[in-house]
């Protein structure tokens, strides 16, 4: 098993449309969570972090949940801007080899 | 505020060649990293260097693979001889601080893009 798993898509859906994405973790010691955004051939860029608690930032929502090891990453209102890549992140410790990827998930959002 | 910089941008080379990658990362970013990022997953961690010295190699292929950050400030990375799945974008990070303890941000640059034949 992989030690982040995310669903590779694409999920393709129309422009206004809400969609949402769960990425799964293997380690329950795991401390720290993000969402970072890839464009085509560009560099990850970091999209929020992912707090216990939730948190919003415009159209987009973080979700944790340590009991089930997953975090979610809700876009509302999606646009066409939207489209791209979105890389998963957990930190399993203080280290950076301890920060894994995940493979990512890839959205395209049509008109 | 200028990015984290890093050259080629591009190269093809043959198995059996070397080459090598430079970075130079924002300024005042103590913690540069390297990630080798093969087509369709996820950035992989090479090797992390805390100023000058190196804090996490232990991904890193030390038969073929090794880099350096001598005067703390930009570094390079160098493979050789190349293999075919050495192929992949090989990029380049900094931090203000160590692992993602804090701000949970990484600066990465638009990386180099390698082609081994």
């Amino acid at each position: 098993r992989k030690e982040v798993e995310q669903d590779p898509g694409p999920f393709n859906v129309p422009e206004g449309a809400t969609v949402a994405f769960n990425c799964t973790y293997s380690n329950s010691a795991s401390q720290s969570f993000f969402w970072y955004r890839q464009d085509c051939r560009k560099e990850p860029k970091l999209l929020m972090s992912v707090y216990s608690s939730g948190n919003e930032d415009g159209r987009f929502t973080a979700q944790l949940n340590r009991a089930s090891q997953y975090i979610s990453l809700l876009i509302r209102d999606s646009k066409l801007s939207d489209s791209a890549t979105y890389l998963c992140v957990v930190n399993k410790g203080s280290s950076a080899s301890k920060i894994i990827f995940g493979s990512g998930t890839r959205l395209s959002i049509r008109p | 505020e200028a990015g984290v910089a890093q050259s080629p941008r591009y190269k093809i080379i043959e198995k059996r060649q070397s080459v090598a990658f430079w970075c130079n990362p924002i300024s005042g970013h103590a913690t540069l990293y390297w990630y080798q990022q093969i087509l369709g997953q996820g950035p992989k961690l090479l090797i992390q260097f805390q100023n000058n010295g190196v804090v996490d190699d232990s991904q890193l292929p030390k038969d073929r693979f090794s880099a350096e950050r001598l005067k703390g400030v930009d570094s390079t990375l160098k493979i050789q001889p190349a293999k075919l799945e050495d192929s992949a974008v090989y990029l380049c990070a900094s931090s203000r601080t160590s692992g993602l303890m804090n701000t949970g941000e990484l600066f990465f640059g638009e990386g180099s893009r390698l082609t081994v034949l």
